[in-house]
């Protein structure tokens, strides 16, 4: 069974430009989660799809950052435009029904934001 | 709001030696505890769990206790292995509310040398 991947995996770019990032979750988990960690910091929720619909997005930081998850398969975060601070990693984790423990996480995307 | 805070790294030890990282948490009602880590160039995965106060959870040699008194879940391992070289994550959920998102510390890394 294919685990969670992220492309790319590394993606270095200069402030005002657009990035997106996108994320292959198992096949069949219905949840979708984005998460990032910023300058070695603590890893932090971003946002969460249910199939295609967001369920809980109180973790995006501002409008610059847009996901979709078109069709409840993969999921794209889009970074427009880039600033400075949004360099990190950001990670992609999949599970499947509501009350699943374990989330399964993708290897990460290193974003460097120049 | 809710929180997890876990021993800066990095921590360094020898072979065989014992390990202990420490996490404590802030959360309201009863969170799910767990214990993550990210070997290199890999992913994030699950190293083991607890559900409720008193419950210890365990896998590859790693143990940690729910303590609700000391609101702590302390990782623990007698003997580590060159292997056991990661970068280690405490992380809270509270799935009744919150479809599983979770709460990270700010992770620890472990350099087991030879």
């Amino acid at each position: 069974e294919a685990g969670v991947t992220q492309f790319p995996s590394h993606s270095v770019i200069e402030k005002g430009q657009t990035v997106t990032l996108r994320c292959d979750p198992i096949s069949g988990h219905d949840n979708l989660y984005w998460y990032r960690r910023v300058m070695g910091k603590e890893i932090k929720f971003l946002l969460h799809f249910v199939k295609e619909s967001k369920q809980d997005e109180s973790g995006m930081p501002n409008n610059r950052f847009l996901a979709e998850r078109t069709g409840g398969t993969y999921s794209t975060l889009k970074v427009q435009p880039a600033e400075l601070e949004d360099s990190g990693v950001y990670f992609c984790a999949s599970s499947q029904g509501r009350s699943s423990y374990e989330q399964y996480f993708g290897p990460g995307t290193r974003l460097t934001v120049t | 709001g809710d929180s997890v805070t876990q021993m800066e790294g990095p921590v360094t030890l020898s072979e065989e030696a014992f390990l202990t990282i420490n996490c404590t948490y802030t959360a309201t009602g009863y969170p799910s505890l767990f214990w993550y880590v990210q070997y290199p160039g890999e992913g994030l995965q699950l190293l083991l769990k607890a559900t409720k106060a008193d419950d210890k959870g365990s896998n590859k040699g790693f143990e940690a206790t729910y303590r609700k008194e000391t609101t702590s879940f302390h990782l623990e391992k007698g003997s580590v292995q060159v292997s056991d070289s990661a970068v280690y994550f405490c992380a809270l959920s509270k799935t009744t509310d919150s479809w599983g998102k979770l709460q990270f510390g700010a992770g620890t890394q472990v350099v087991v040398t030879p």
